[in-house]
Parts: C-alpha cells; sequence; structure tokens
C-alpha cells in the first residue's frame, strides 16, 4: 500500500512568518499534486509537479518535487492570513486513475 | 468550461428518503470520481468511472447507487442513509495523466 505522509497535520503561525510544509513517501509518483481547501469548498488545485527535482512558483508560494520523485514541500514565504486553510498533496503512483493523499495540514496565519 | 459543477450544495435528508447528488463536467475528461470527505480530513475515494463504465468500487455500502448516464455527467443515488454518513460529498474528473479538478462538493447532513 502505498503511503504519504505529510506533515506538519497543524500550524498556527504570525502573519509575515515563513511556513514549510512536507510531503515524504517511500514511493515513486508519475506527478504531485498540491491542493487549498476552505471549509464546505471543494480542493483547489494549486500546482502539479511531474520532473524531479521541479520547481514551481505560485507568488509566495513555491513547490518541490525531489529529485527521486517520492517527496515535494510547499514553502510559503511572508505568510499573510489569506493563507488560511487546510493544504492537501496527493500523488499519482502511475499514468492510472486514483490519488494517494497526504493526511492534510490545517494552517492558520494570525494577523 | 473548465469547471466541475455539483448540485446541490447542501443536503439535509432523513434516513428513509432517496435522494441524488448530481456532477457535470464539459472538459471532455474521460474519468469521473465520487469521494467522501468528513471535516478536516482527506478525500476518501468511493468509485470511479473510466469511458462511462465503472471501474473502481471502494467497497461502498450499496446504500450509495452510482450512474453515468453519459461522459458528462455523474449522479450519486442515495437510500436508507446512516447519520455517520454525513459529509462532503465532491466529485472529480480527469482527462487521465494525474490531472484532476474537483467540483465544490456537495454538504449532506442525514438525520
Amino acid at each position: 500500500t502505498q503511503l504519504l505522509e505529510q506533515s506538519p497535520q497543524f500550524l498556527s503561525i504570525q502573519e509575515g512568518e515563513n511556513l514549510t510544509v512536507y510531503c515524504n513517501s517511500s514511493s515513486v509518483f508519475s506527478s504531485l499534486q498540491w491542493y487549498r481547501q476552505e471549509p464546505g469548498e471543494g480542493p483547489v488545485l494549486l500546482v502539479t509537479v511531474v520532473t524531479g527535482g521541479e520547481v514551481k512558483k505560485l507568488k509566495r508560494l513555491t513547490f518541490q518535487f525531489g529529485d527521486a520523485r517520492k517527496d515535494s514541500s510547499l514553502h510559503i514565504t511572508a505568510a499573510q492570513t489569506g493563507d488560511t486553510g487546510l493544504y492537501l498533496c496527493a500523488g499519482a503512483p502511475s499514468s492510472n486513475y486514483q490519488l494517494i493523499w497526504g493526511a492534510g495540514t490545517k494552517l492558520i496565519i494570525k494577523p | 468550461d473548465t469547471e466541475v459543477t455539483q448540485t446541490p450544495k447542501h443536503l439535509v435528508m432523513g434516513m428513509t428518503n432517496k435522494k441524488s447528488l448530481k456532477c457535470e463536467q464539459h472538459m471532455g475528461h474521460r474519468a469521473m470520481y465520487w469521494y467522501k470527505q468528513k471535516a478536516k480530513k482527506p478525500p476518501e475515494l468511493m468509485f470511479v468511472y473510466s469511458y462511462e463504465k465503472l471501474s473502481i468500487n471502494e467497497s461502498v455500502p450499496s446504500r450509495f447507487s452510482p450512474e453515468c448516464p453519459n461522459s458528462s455527467l455523474l449522479n450519486l443515488h442515495l437510500h436508507a442513509l446512516q447519520p455517520e454518513d454525513s459529509a462532503l460529498y465532491l466529485c472529480a474528473s480527469s482527462p487521465g495523466g494525474g490531472t484532476y479538478t474537483f467540483g465544490s462538493g456537495t454538504r449532506l447532513t442525514v438525520v
């Protein structure tokens, strides 16, 4: 059974601070996605990474895919209160139709 | 159109009721999914349809009955649900290759 370990599961920091969320696995993924979810809404895709070592930036968010395509990180610079939400990583083991989900990181940014 | 549309957004039903959740996408995606999500947890896969045929049923109780009338529509028929079935039900679609689009979900409450 493939697993995707996401950490931390909960993070509460002050506005302006930096943070990093990690997703790790012993398995290789053909792609890995990061989602942000608001309460009562569906997950919204932030980024998909597919190439080992790939780094993608989305404004203050930086996403990295490990060289071996087994792990990924999300780094937020100068967090804002609008970044508050549940962040989920999800890996596609191959080009089939299923996703392996991390447990999620509940992020709270305090003003 | 780059969205997955789910209706209704909220649903309250009794344990003896029959109701249906609807999902629609016009992106030409060949796979469609139903997920169940409890609060602060990642989505749990329920069903996968590939080319309008049920390809995966993750041991879901028969009180949940999926239907795919055509390549754009996916329904989830509900009958004799239990209070523990209360959750956010998410529909997603994918063209394959690890890219997914989620709907905003139906918040279901069983009373």
